[in-house]
């Protein structure tokens, strides 16, 4: 069946270091790939999305790019700030809902 | 814009005793999900509806029971709560289903359920 990994945390970083996420999908077809955050306390909103291959998603200065070829989702971002802190989901689209995977807990010191 | 609310967002129920999660959508959609979040887990899918007078199971009906009488809500019903439903609670829309290219699915803000 369809299935989303993606890499464990806690992930630790400081203040304006590079982020990557790593999200691997296993899936029948090219599903529709998302990236959704939940901060401390709160829901989980949509980050961003892709829909077919080589599609960028972004939002916030967050980048992901759908590539067929690896099946993968990762999640990218130049310059982390403190309040990046969350835990971050990766997910694909199917007939029944979305498949998540477990989530990645960042942590961003100052 | 409301978007989907649920309430209670916090309940602490004892082992045995029944309640239900509220569940409304105000964007006419079609489509609405309830999912839990257990602890260092992603979401698995209990339930979901693809219009009213419509219910299909998930991942992990057990323990559960839902209803679509009206497009707007989509109420969860824990009969008999077991320590193990302890957990976060999200209901979610969408105004497609399936692999529909761009579907973005929406979801409510949690319901924090503890079974003791």
């Amino acid at each position: 069946g369809d299935s989303v990994t993606q890499m464990e945390g806690p992930v630790t970083l400081s203040e304006e270091a590079f982020l990557t996420i790593n999200c691997t999908y296993t899936a029948t077809g090219y599903p529709s790939l998302f990236w959704y955050v939940q901060y401390p306390g709160e829901g989980l909103q949509l980050l961003l999305k892709a829909t077919k291959a080589d599609d960028k998603g972004s939002n916030k200065g967050f980048e992901a790019t759908y590539r067929k070829e690896t099946t993968s989702f990762h999640l990218e971002k130049g310059s982390v700030q403190v309040s990046d802190s969350a835990v971050y989901f990766c997910a694909l689209k199917r007939a029944d809902g979305l498949t998540f995977g477990k989530g990645t807990h960042l942590i961003i010191q100052p | 814009n409301a978007g989907v609310t649920q309430t209670p967002k916090f309940r602490i129920l004892k082992i045995g005793q029944s309640m239900t999660l509220q569940c409304t959508q105000d964007m006419n959609h079609n489509y609405m999900y309830w999912y839990r979040q257990d602890p260092g887990m992603g979401l698995k899918l209990i339930y979901y509806s693809v219009g009213a007078g419509i219910t299909d199971k998930g991942e992990v009906p057990n323990g559960y029971n839902v209803s679509r009488s009206t497009t707007e809500d989509f109420p969860l019903r824990l009969e008999l709560a077991a320590p193990s439903q302890t957990s976060v609670y999200f209901c979610a829309s969408s105004r497609l289903g399936g692999g529909a290219s761009g579907n973005t699915i929406y979801f409510g803000e949690g319901s924090w359920l503890t079974v003791v």
